[in-house]
């Protein structure tokens, strides 16, 4: 299975700042066919389900905020929110989907500083 | 809009078996599939395994093979998940998520979660 390792695992940032997320596979998740990274993010809140934020690395899904972004290839993601509002407060979670089982990051808590 | 509405909470004896179904409205529910994701309290995300409502193909997690079978009914759209010999670690948050119809890939859609509590 490929493991994926978030860092860090909690990240507290200032109103207004931007806020990183790292995420690293153990085997590439580039499907060299396509040029595709296998690669998607998720915020999953208290008592609501995830919700899938960014997909191929960089894709944002539909009505997803562009303060939100995702960047990175071979087994090295980063997603950034450019300027943290108080509803960011979440737990992020990176998945890849290159190889069967799907596997999840361990997750980065963010929170308010 | 795409719904997925999972069944209510359940609370079972450690031996027991539960059955969580995932009603989808607002899409062809043939043309995707369905995986199903949990969430140990205090923990991550564990995918459990995948159903096509295509073509009724699964794929398990290889530490749940034998105990989790996963269905579908074409004719009201829905997905269920039964798991079986239930241990105590496996009290959780049971997610359905809408996925593609021939292999897994990213969720977009979830249902809103169904706790299952293992308690003797």
């Amino acid at each position: 299975d490929i493991v994926m390792t978030q860092s860090p695992d909690s990240l507290a940032v200032s109103l207004g700042e931007r806020a990183t997320i790292n995420c690293k596979s153990s085997q590439s998740v580039l499907y060299s066919s396509n040029s595709k990274n296998y690669l998607a993010w998720y915020q999953h809140k208290p008592g609501q389900p995830p919700k899938l934020l960014l997909y191929w690395a960089s894709t944002r899904e539909s009505g997803v905020p562009d303060r939100f972004s995702g960047s990175g290839s071979g087994t090295d993601f980063t997603l950034t929110i450019s300027s943290l509002q108080a509803e960011d407060v979440a737990v992020y979670y990176c998945q890849q989907y290159y190889s069967t089982p799907p596997t999840f990051g361990q997750g980065t808590k963010l929170e308010i500083k | 809009q795409v719904q997925l509405v999972q069944s209510g909470a359940e609370v079972k004896k450690p031996g027991a078996s539960v059955k969580v179904s995932c009603k989808a409205s607002g899409y062809t529910f043939t043309n995707y599939g369905i995986s199903w994701v949990r969430q140990a309290p205090g923990q991550g995300l564990e995918w459990m395994g995948w159903i096509s409502a295509y073509n009724g193909n699964t794929n398990y997690a290889q530490k749940l093979q034998g105990r989790v079978t996963m269905t579908t009914d074409t004719s009201t759209s829905t997905a269920y998940m039964e798991l079986r010999s239930l241990r105590s670690d496996d009290t959780a948050v049971y997610y359905c998520a809408r996925d593609k119809p021939v292999s897994q890939y990213y969720f977009d859609y979830w249902g809103q979660g169904t706790l299952v509590t293992v308690s003797s």
